[in-house]
């Protein structure tokens, strides 16, 4: 089954506890991106990835890390959470290029509480 | 970065009713896409418009793309309690795919 993968879903973690959130897609996409999800702000996007070895800052950037070392992975690296990063998170990937509609496929989410 | 604004925010209508929802930037889009999140879940895809003035419809939903290409519309005819959700609009960068914009959403609630 085509899916994305986050892990874990739930986590609820202490101010400056380095903590990461997974990602994994089994589609062969080349684009992968994180999003946050605040009420009243819509999806804000955090950090993407073009493919394997390139990534670059979305617009909400800061607090954040991501690496591409594989296509099928894009972990999210908190290195010293703070309370402002509570959030709702999503993993999403697609293809790219000019043949396709450029589809996001979300992961489930994962609910992140940093006190 | 462009803005999407949608409206309205919140809807709240019974089952049977029609409602359109909004989304409006300043600038123009290349492509636009509407995405439907349920609670518990990620953003699902219903369509995606390229053309200006296009029309597309999904079963009782219909998306429509201004001629000038800034702004988009979806109605929805007599709403089912399982159209409940958020409505998403969104926009990918024309130049390669690269960064991919949400609007603010549009919570919609069914009741039967």
């Amino acid at each position: 089954e085509a899916q994305v993968t986050q892990n874990p879903r739930y986590l609820i973690t202490v101010t400056g506890k380095k903590l990461t959130v997974t990602c994994s897609q089994n589609m062969n996409h080349e684009y992968m991106s994180w999003y946050r999800q605040d009420p009243g702000l819509g999806l804000r996007q955090i950090y993407y990835s073009m493919n394997v070895e390139v990534t670059d800052k979305g617009d909400v950037p800061e607090g954040y890390k991501v690496s591409r070392k594989e296509k099928r992975n894009f972990p999210l690296i908190l290195e010293s959470p703070s309370p402002n990063q509570t959030s709702l998170y999503f993993c999403a990937s697609s293809l790219i290029g000019p043949t396709n509609t450029g589809e996001l496929f979300f992961g489930e989410g994962s609910r992140l509480t940093v006190l | 970065t462009q803005l999407l604004e949608q409206s309205p925010q919140f809807l709240s209508i019974q089952e049977g009713e029609n409602l359109t929802v909004y989304c409006n930037s300043s600038s123009v889009f290349s492509s636009l896409q509407w995405y439907r999140q349920e609670p518990g879940e990620g953003p699902v895809l219903l369509v995606t418009v390229v053309t200006g003035g296009e029309v597309k419809k999904l079963k009782r939903l219909t998306f429509q793309f201004g001629d000038a290409r800034k702004d988009s519309s979806l109605h929805i005819t007599a709403a089912q309690p399982g159209d409940t959700g958020l409505y998403l609009c969104a926009f990918r960068d024309s130049g390669g795919y690269q960064k991919v914009t949400f609007g603010t959403g549009t919570k919609l609630q069914v009741i039967p």
